[in-house]
């Protein structure tokens, strides 16, 4: 069973479009966070939410925001795609935000802006 | 801010060779270190991890990592590389889990 999963794996879209990637856990961790991981393989945060607290990277732009409808599910939503967009998005999750907790990443969806 | 350093980009080794790969964090308080590893065209998935306890840690398919505090480095090492090792390494280190910040990762390439 994957643990961590990401629909869709693949997307190309024109500059301009508003496009959404999903994320759903099935670990019952109540953490989970969305990565950027550009074309030189850095992988940057750009969110980490549970039921209490959406933490945002200052650096993300305004366009990305994350829905999540319940605990198992962080959807990532980005308007006006823009070409910089273009990467690999990675979900992750986690128990808690403890002291040593590793985080469970899923197989990531490949962005192409056109 | 918390940063980490890998100062090898891509390494190439022959099989049977030994591995060390640098990572050197900066965090002033209590750190939390991983390695994770990315294969070719998958998620990562993590080696090892240290947060407190016996510096040296062992990890998953013959991987360790020693963390030293004066060094603020937790280097990533396996005595023998096999070709399936092929992949991209990543090492993390965070106060906790919401903080994790990665390194710019390291290609490592082993020749059958």
């Amino acid at each position: 069973d994957t643990a961590v999963s990401q629909t869709p794996k693949y997307l190309v879209t024109q500059m301009g479009n508003d496009k959404s990637i999903k994320c759903e856990q099935n670990l019952g961790h109540d953490t989970m966070y969305w990565y950027k991981q550009d074309s030189k393989k850095f992988l940057k945060i750009m969110f980490s939410y549970n039921n209490k607290e959406l933490i945002i990277n200052e650096t993300v732009p305004n366009r990305f925001s994350p829905k999540s409808p319940d605990k198992a599910h962080l959807n990532l939503h980005i308007n006006s795609l823009e070409l910089g967009d273009s990467a690999v998005y990675f979900c992750a999750s986690s128990q808690g935000d403890e002291v040593g907790q590793p985080q469970h990443f899923g197989d990531g969806t490949r962005l192409s802006i056109l | 801010a918390q940063s980490v350093s890998q100062h090898n980009h891509h390494v190439i080794l022959s099989e049977a060779a030994s591995l060390e790969l640098g990572c050197n964090y900066s965090y002033g308080g209590t750190v939390n270190l991983f390695w994770y590893v990315q294969y070719p065209g998958q998620h990562l998935q993590l080696l090892l991890k240290y947060f407190s306890g016996d510096p040296l840690v062992k990890g998953i398919k013959g991987f360790e990592a020693e963390f030293i505090k004066s060094k603020f480095s937790f280097n990533l090492r396996k005595p023998s590389v096999q070709w399936s090792d092929t992949a991209e390494y990543f090492c993390a280190s965070g106060g906790s889990a919401r903080q994790l910040t990665f390194g710019s990762g390291t290609q490592l390439t082993v020749l059958p």
